[in-house]
């Protein structure tokens, strides 16, 4: 299986904040990575897929980068709505695999 | 715009079979691929299976024992059961929508907490 770390677990930002999360993949996952936002009690939404497209509909603060190993998930401007639990998930193999989490939180 | 919706017994007990359907509406339920995912309480995500709208799956090996997902495509719905059943499957099972097998899920449900328990 492929093992996906997130870091950091949780943080702590304000409204206005660069905001930037990372995905390490235990092996190579070429762009075959998407990022998903879940708040408390509701299903996750997918914000970006193939690493660094932006899903329809999503704001543009949100953006993904990366191949290979490492990606990253960067909001540009926190907004008060952003804070969220955020999970990558890699699609280059199966089993399908998550990241931990990474809870963002107002500081 | 697609809806995915859960439905099923929010309780079962031990060594029972958890059994959930997913009805599709406002899509269609061909050419895609539509998968169970599950999260147990303040933890994180874990994909269990896919099913192509012909009927291939594909399953995550730590559950393929215990899981059989079909679908049927005539009621736009597909199902999920999972045997003998502990206190480490009790979840919000969610079931979503892939574009392809190798794919992100870009349409999820609201998901249906199971407890297991006697």
């Amino acid at each position: 299986d492929i093992q996906m770390t997130q870091s950091p677990s949780s943080l702590s930002a304000s409204v206005g904040d660069r905001v930037t999360i990372t995905c390490r993949a235990s092996q190579t996952i070429s762009s075959y990575l998407s990022w998903y936002q879940q708040k408390p009690g509701k299903a996750p939404k997918l914000l970006i897929y193939a690493a660094s497209s932006l899903q329809r509909g999503v704001p543009s603060r949100f953006s993904g980068s990366g191949s290979g190993t490492d990606f990253t998930l960067t909001i540009s401007s926190l907004q008060p709505e952003d804070f969220a639990t955020y999970y990558c998930q890699q699609s280059y193999s199966t089993p399908l695999t998550f990241g931990g989490g990474t809870k963002v939180e107002i500081k | 715009q697609v809806q995915l919706q859960e439905s099923g017994p929010g309780l079962v007990k031990p060594s029972e079979t958890l059994s959930l359907t997913c009805s599709v509406s406002g899509g269609s339920i061909s050419n895609y691929y539509w998968s169970w995912i599950r999260q147990p309480p303040g933890k994180g995500l874990e994909w269990i299976a896919y099913i192509y709208y012909t009927g291939r799956t594909t399953y995550n090996p730590s559950l393929k024992s215990r899981v059989t997902i079909s679908v049927d495509t005539s009621k736009s719905q597909f199902s999920l059961k999972l045997s003998s059943v502990t206190a480490a499957d009790t979840a919000v099972y969610y079931c979503a929508r892939q574009p392809a097998a190798m794919y992100y899920f870009d349409s999820w449900g609201q998901g249906t907490l199971v407890t297991v328990s006697s």
